[in-house]
């Protein structure tokens, strides 16, 4: 079974400053990967697919790298909207779904 | 532009059955390349895949659940449900229901989420 550790926990960062978000896999798990931002009171939305690619509507700021087993988001120029919390997600045969535990992105 | 909206009791007691309806609007339950699926967030806590179906009727679900998960589906009515037996508070949480796009790998339809309270 994969499991998805996201570091850190919480991140107090200010408006301007880049976030850097960690999602690691305990094994590889391809390109496999996608980011989703939750804020209180809402559903996920989803950010990132395939690692890299943007869903539709997402801005530029949200970018998505890694391969293998470590994979990050980063959120350029964070704006007062970006604060929330969010999710790394994977597909596979099975568990077919695994979320990680979530990491907090809080102003500074 | 595809909708999802949760409906069903809040509260629900201890050892009872909940039961929660997922409909879907903007788009076809019967198309293919899709899987329906509930996921839940106890509070404070993060998400959990609880399971998903497609519309053939095939189902597939989280192995903690212990067999106490049942999703059905009916494209009739373009809704699909779930059923989750002997609940305990542990099972208190946000329910949500989503698309699952079988391209992307990614839920990327979400309803607005339905809170279950398991008391007496």
């Amino acid at each position: 079974e994969i499991v998805l550790t996201q570091s850190p926990v919480t991140l107090s960062l200010s408006p301007g400053e880049r976030a850097t978000l960690s999602c690691r896999a305990s094994q590889s798990i391809s390109s496999d990967l996608a980011w989703y931002q939750q804020k209180p009171g809402q559903a996920p939305r989803l950010l990132i697919y395939d690692t890299s690619n943007r869903a539709t509507g997402i801005p530029a700021r949200f970018s998505g790298s890694g391969s293998g087993t470590d994979f990050t988001l980063t959120i350029n120029s964070l704006e007062p909207e970006d604060f929330a919390v969010y999710y790394c997600q994977h597909r596979s045969n099975w568990p077919p779904i695994t979320f990680g535990q979530g990491t907090r992105l809080e102003i500074k | 532009q595809v909708q999802l909206q949760e409906s069903g009791p809040g509260l629900v007691k201890p050892s009872q059955t909940l039961s929660l309806t997922c409909t879907v609007s903007g788009g076809s339950i019967s198309g293919g390349g899709y899987y329906w699926s509930w996921i839940r967030q106890p509070p404070g806590k993060g998400l959990e895949w609880i399971g998903y179906i497609y519309f053939s009727g095939s189902a597939y679900y989280n192995s903690s659940l212990q067999s106490l998960a049942l999703i059905s589906i009916d494209t009739s009515k373009n809704q699909f449900s779930l059923k989750l037996s002997s609940v305990t508070g542990a099972d208190t949480a946000v329910y949500y229901c989503a698309r699952f796009s079988m391209v992307q790998g990614t839920f990327d339809y979400w309803g607005q989420g339905t809170l279950v309270t398991v008391s007496s």
